[in-house]
């Protein structure tokens, strides 16, 4: 069966520290790997997504992570964060067969002093 | 292009009673999820549907949930009696099987409150 893995819970950091959560998935097969964003009060956004290829993914606001495939790791990273990037965030991972089941992390709440 | 749409927001209800929750997915999408958000257990796979056809609901929690897609326009969750702890935000989501790596396209969700 498939499940993922979020190591921090709860993070605070200042506005310009450097970001990284972690994620560890399991799971026998080939996967598809993403990064889920959940403002306050809002529903979730994608951030970023792994199919194939680069191990090293860009997403939108400065996001970047990492496919360490050795490691069954999708480590999510930003260099600089902003008080704005104060939200929740979700590692998610699908198998490429039977309709695409999409499980999901714990989550990881973010707060961004200014 | 509109997107997952949920229905009601909210729900305010007495414990026992029926509760009915809707979604329209992204008109094209052919897999749909529900999921169910709490503080203590996080994002939940309830039952997931590809093609109108429930391919896993080992997600849903016991007798009272129920889940239909009786087109592909269209699908509900039923928790009937309703129990104060089923007091969550549900959301839908959608996708096109095959064409996003099943990249899900989430509702704003319903957020339901039992008494």
């Amino acid at each position: 069966a498939q499940s993922v893995s979020q190591h921090n819970h709860h993070v605070i950091l200042s506005e310009a520290a450097s970001l990284e959560l972690g994620c560890n998935y399991s799971y026998g097969g080939t996967v598809n790997l993403f990064w889920y964003v959940q403002y306050p009060g809002q529903h979730l956004q994608l951030l970023l997504k792994y199919f194939s290829g680069d191990p090293l993914v860009k997403g939108i606001k400065g996001f970047e992570a990492e496919f360490i495939k050795s490691k069954f790791s999708f480590n999510l990273r930003k260099p600089s964060v902003q008080w704005s990037d104060t939200a929740e965030y979700f590692c998610a991972v699908n198998a490429r067969t039977g309709g695409f089941k999409t499980i999901f992390g714990a989550g990881t709440r973010l707060f961004v002093k200014a | 292009d509109a997107g997952v749409i949920q229905s009601p927001r909210h729900e305010v209800t007495e414990m026992g009673q029926e509760v009915t929750l809707r979604c329209k997915p992204i008109s094209g999408h052919n897999s749909l999820f529900w999921y169910r958000q709490t503080m203590m257990r996080g994002l939940e796979l309830l039952i997931y549907f590809n093609n109108n056809v429930p391919i896993d609901d080992s997600g849903m929690p016991e007798d009272r949930f129920s889940a239909k897609m009786p087109n592909a326009s269209f699908s509900t969750l039923k928790i009937q009696p309703s129990e104060p702890r089923d007091s969550a935000v549900y959301f839908c989501a959608s996708t096109l099987a095959g064409e996003y790596g099943g990249e899900l396209f989430f509702g704003e969700g319903s957020r339901l409150t039992v008494l």
